[in-house]
């Protein structure tokens, strides 16, 4: 059963508008979140944290909202731009720092 | 330093091959992983050490051994392996709660 889910397997958005990215878990003992960015044939680029005890995190163009009492994530790219697009995934960490990832989803930014 | 360094970024190599994958942080970083992935899945954990020990290995098989030297490198040796094995093997490391977790960008293998 998969402990991080995100629902959405692709997403498109206009250049300039918003991108929101959900992510849903169902491990309560999780204490801390991120999110990775990967582009086609290179690893994963770490983006945004946020750890269990805030509700917001905010890095530039990019916010990372938790929602513990939903066990419920999402990353907002505001204003979306062509070179976000990209594979978004989402990961939680366990107590010992492996991380469960979801199965991504993929963002394209439309000029 | 905040980089995870792998070496070599490609390899080819033949199922009767020797060959070893390296991971350099100096980051101070006590726990390090290897990942598998396949093209269009998420990352598949593979190994943890923590403090230089081994103490996660997700049921891999023991065509894969990994050796951790040190609190700075990371190996994973490759023996007999198959072409379904193909894919980016990508290291890790981060604090042992997880913090500052960093990704490398990766070796891409190929099994012929």
């Amino acid at each position: 059963d998969q402990q991080v889910k995100q629902n959405s397997p692709s997403l498109s958005v206009q250049e300039g508008r918003i991108s929101i990215l959900n992510c849903d878990y169902t491990n309560s003992m999780f204490d801390y979140f991120l999110w990775y960015k990967k582009y086609p044939a290179e690893g994963p680029t770490f983006l945004i944290s946020i750890s269990s005890i805030k509700d917001k995190n905010e890095d530039g163009r990019f916010t990372v909202f938790l929602n513990k009492s939903a066990k419920h994530l999402s990353l907002h790219i505001v204003p979306s731009q062509p070179g976000d697009s990209a594979v978004y995934f989402c990961a939680a960490a366990e107590s010992q720092g492996n991380l469960i990832f979801g199965k991504g989803t993929k963002l394209s930014v439309k000029p | 330093d905040t980089e995870v360094t792998q070496t070599p970024k490609h390899l080819v190599m033949g199922m009767t091959n020797k060959k070893s994958l390296k991971c350099e942080q100096h980051m101070g970083h006590r726990a390090m992983y290897w990942y598998k992935q396949k093209a269009k899945k998420p990352p598949e954990l593979m190994f943890v050490y923590s403090y230089e020990k081994l103490s996660i290995n997700e049921s891999v098989p023991s065509r894969f051994s990994p050796e951790c030297p040190n609190s700075s490198l990371l190996n994973l040796h490759l023996h007999a392996l198959q072409p379904e094995d193909s894919a980016l093997y990508l290291c890790a490391s981060s604090q042992p709660t997880g913090i500052g977790y960093t990704f490398g960008s990766g070796t891409r293998l190929t099994v012929v």
